[in-house]
C-alpha cells in the first residue's frame, strides 16, 4: 500500500511551457484534489473530483486542467506555465465523507515546480 | 463560505513548556475542524480532528484541541513539548453534510527551544 504518490518531485519550466504533475493513490479512495502551497497562504485548492468522470473547481482553478478517468489517478495539467505558478503542489485522497469519524484526508509528498 | 486564522505565523516555546497554536474559524453551517502537521519537505498528517459529539478531541503525539462554539475556536494544545513537535501546522475547516472541500489557515511555524 503505497498510499497517495507524486511525480515528479521537482520540475523546473520556461515560462509558457505546459506539463502534467502525476498523481495516483492505491486506497481506492472517491475524492481527490489538489492544492498549491505558497508561503505566508497556506494550501489554497485548485480542483477536487468526488469520482471517477466528475470534477470541480477550487479556489484558484486558473491555469489548470483536471482529468479523472480511472479511480486511481488524477493528474493535474499546467497548460501554460506561468511564474506565478511557482509552487509546491500537494495531491490528496479521502474516502468519500471525509468529516466521518475514522476518515482522513492523506497527502502525497508534493512536487516542487519552478516556472522561470 | 468558510474561513480559518491562525494567529501567530511564528510560535517559539522552549522543550516541556506548553503549546498554545491558536486557530479560530468562521464557518455559515456547523464546521468540522481540522489540525494537520507538515515536517520539513513532507505532505500533511492529520493530528486530529473534531466532526461531532466530545468538544475536546485527542490527537497523535499527544496534541489535544478544544471545539468551542461560543468562541468559534479550535486552539491546539501540547502540555509538554518535544524537540520533534518543531513543524508547521495548519488549522482546516469543512461544512459538516458531507462536503470535502477544506479550507485552510495560513499555518503556524513552531520552533522549539532546547
Amino acid at each position: 500500500n503505497a498510499g497517495v504518490t507524486q511525480t515528479p518531485k521537482f520540475q523546473v519550466l520556461k515560462t509558457g511551457q505546459s506539463m502534467t504533475l502525476q498523481c495516483a493513490q492505491d486506497m481506492n479512495h472517491e475524492y481527490m484534489s489538489w492544492y498549491r502551497q505558497d508561503p505566508g497562504m497556506g494550501l489554497r485548492l485548485i480542483h477536487y473530483s468526488v469520482g471517477a468522470g466528475i470534477t470541480d473547481q477550487g479556489e484558484v482553478p486558473n491555469g489548470y486542467n483536471v482529468s479523472r478517468s480511472t479511480t486511481e489517478d488524477f493528474p493535474l495539467r499546467l497548460l501554460s506555465a506561468a511564474p506565478s505558478q511557482t509552487s509546491v503542489y500537494f495531491c490528496a485522497s479521502s474516502s468519500r465523507k471525509l468529516a466521518a469519524s475514522t476518515d482522513t484526508q492523506y497527502f502525497g509528498p508534493g512536487t516542487r515546480l519552478t516556472v522561470l | 463560505a468558510q474561513s480559518v486564522t491562525q494567529l501567530g505565523s511564528h510560535v517559539s516555546v522552549s522543550e516541556g513548556a506548553l503549546v498554545l497554536l491558536r486557530c479560530n474559524y468562521s464557518s455559515s453551517v456547523p464546521p468540522y475542524l481540522f489540525w494537520y502537521v507538515q515536517y520539513p519537505n513532507q505532505g500533511l498528517q492529520l493530528l486530529l480532528k473534531y466532526t461531532t459529539g466530545a468538544t475536546l478531541v485527542k490527537g497523535i503525539n499527544g496534541f489535544e484541541a478544544e471545539f468551542k462554539k461560543s468562541e468559534t475556536s479550535f486552539h491546539l494544545t501540547k502540555p509538554s513539548a518535544h524537540m520533534s513537535d518543531a513543524a508547521e501546522y495548519f488549522c482546516a475547516v469543512t461544512a459538516n453534510f458531507g462536503n470535502e472541500k477544506l479550507t485552510f489557515g495560513t499555518g503556524t511555524r513552531l520552533t522549539i527551544i532546547p
